[in-house]
């Protein structure tokens, strides 16, 4: 079981680009949430999907967006990239059981210069 | 706002040493607690899970305690070892939403 896996690893981007990050949960789950975690900071959530739909959402800009697919795999899409969005970029999964363990990914390194 | 308060923020322990790392919580409503473990760099892996109903909850060294009425949560670590290096997180999940609050985190450092 390979579990929460995210793509890629370490990137940098230019103010103003979109970048895309993507995730792949672990196997038997089907509920994809996405976490920003500035250094020295707790994770803040930024929206959880189920059933190819965003079912919440935290307090981000529409600059943040995302999708997910039917085989549960998931995208985070951020536009117009500001400094500030520098930060781990952690994928969560867990199954529609809501008192079930949410597993994590490494997360995906993002610094804008 | 639905807060998290982690204390404290950092913590230095010799090697086979006890502690304690405190979370206080205003989410409201209230579905459970968890404790994670982050490693610098990492995902965070999680450590308990606490409902409403459970006072106590352990994992291995892990102990966790919730008191729901004071909204209060601790994590206690017995016989630290050197890999017990790292953020331990507090996440309130808010009934209804199951929206996750996060709080900072504690980053504790095991000398030997």
């Amino acid at each position: 079981d390979a579990g929460v896996t995210q793509s890629p690893t370490h990137l940098i981007k230019t103010r103003g680009q979109q970048v895309t990050l993507r995730c792949s949960p672990k196997s038997g789950h089907d509920t994809v949430s996405w976490y920003q975690q500035a250094l020295g900071q707790g994770p803040q959530f930024i929206f959880q999907y189920y059933e190819e739909e965003e079912r919440q959402r935290g307090n981000f800009p529409d600059r943040f967006s995302g999708h997910q697919f039917p085989n549960y795999s998931s995208e985070l899409n951020v536009n117009a990239l500001l400094l500030g969005d520098s930060a781990l970029y952690l994928c969560a999964s867990s199954d529609a059981g809501l008192g079930n363990t949410i597993y994590f990914g490494e997360g995906s390194w993002l610094t804008v210069v | 706002k639905n807060q998290v308060e982690q204390s404290p923020q950092s913590l230095i322990i010799l090697e086979r040493k006890n502690c304690t790392l405190q979370c206080n919580y205003t989410v409201s409503p209230f579905s459970n607690l968890r404790w994670y473990k982050q490693d610098t760099g990492r995902g965070p892996v999680s450590l308990t899970i606490m409902t409403f109903s459970e006072n106590t909850k352990s994992n291995g060294r892990y102990t966790a305690t919730l008191d729901a009425d004071t909204k209060q949560s601790s994590l206690h670590i017995t016989a630290s070892q050197l890999s017990d290096s790292a953020s331990y997180i507090c996440v309130v999940i808010t009934g209804g939403s199951y929206i996750p609050t996060f709080g900072r985190g504690t980053s504790l450092i095991v000398h030997p």
